[in-house]
């Protein structure tokens, strides 16, 4: 069956850098791009972009440019989600969604920004 | 951007209820709306897809509708593993957005 597996929660200083995994299986991972979402708390779900899975190429929606980066480790079928120079305001949870149906996502990663 | 006014925030409802969750956009989004239902520490599950096309393995008890900026999700008959937080989301146009969420609470 198919599923999109994440790492687990993060406990990390402002200024600090995150790495979350999206591990798919049950498909063929090159086939489906991957979305990245976060839910703040309280708050509602926003959309960060995509990366291709294909070519590796990731597109960034305006609030996510700059200190997100999406990659890939195609052998592993993971996608990944790098949060540099941590801000409070990124404490969330994250969620992978396979692209471009939004069909199946990831349990969620909280990250917790606290110094 | 596209804004998915959802309603209501909260539903208290019994087991056997028929309840209706809306979702308002802020223009026509050509009936790419999909609901999902989340739970705790949980995968978001599509429920919905393209307004009105039942995700395979959802109950029955669940249809939406709609066009244009308006589309509903009804449930029929509410069972006790429903109460949770359900939202849409648009996918007609970059960047996609969601609803605010319903969570549904039993009276």
């Amino acid at each position: 069956q198919i599923q999109l597996v994440q790492s687990g929660p993060e406990l990390k200083k402002p200024g600090e850098s995150v790495k979350i995994s999206c591990k798919a299986s049950g498909y063929t991972f090159t086939n489906y791009g991957m979305y990245w979402v976060k839910q703040a708390p309280g708050q509602g779900l926003q959309y960060m972009g995509w990366i291709n899975t294909e070519t590796g190429k990731p597109t960034y929606a305006d609030d996510f440019k700059g200190r997100f980066v999406f990659f890939l480790e195609t052998s592993a079928s993971t996608a990944y989600l790098q949060i540099n120079n941590l801000k409070n305001e990124d404490m969330a949870t994250y969620f992978c969604a396979r692209a471009p149906y939004f069909d199946y996502w990831g349990q969620g990663v909280m990250v917790t920004v606290s110094s | 951007d596209i804004q998915m006014t959802q309603s209501p925030s909260f539903l208290s409802a019994s087991v056997g209820d028929r309840v209706t969750i809306n979702c308002k956009a802020s223009q026509n989004i050509n009936k790419y709306l999909n609901w999902y239902q989340q739970k705790l520490g949980e995968a978001p599950k599509r429920l919905i897809y393209n307004t009105n096309n039942l995700q395979t393995g959802i109950p029955s008890r669940f249809s939406g509708s709609g066009s244009g900026t308006d589309y509903t999700l009804t449930i029929s008959s509410l069972q006790p593993e429903d109460f949770a937080t359900y939202f849409c989301l648009q996918h007609n146009s970059f960047p996609f957005t969601f609803g605010s969420g319903t969570k549904l609470e039993i009276k």
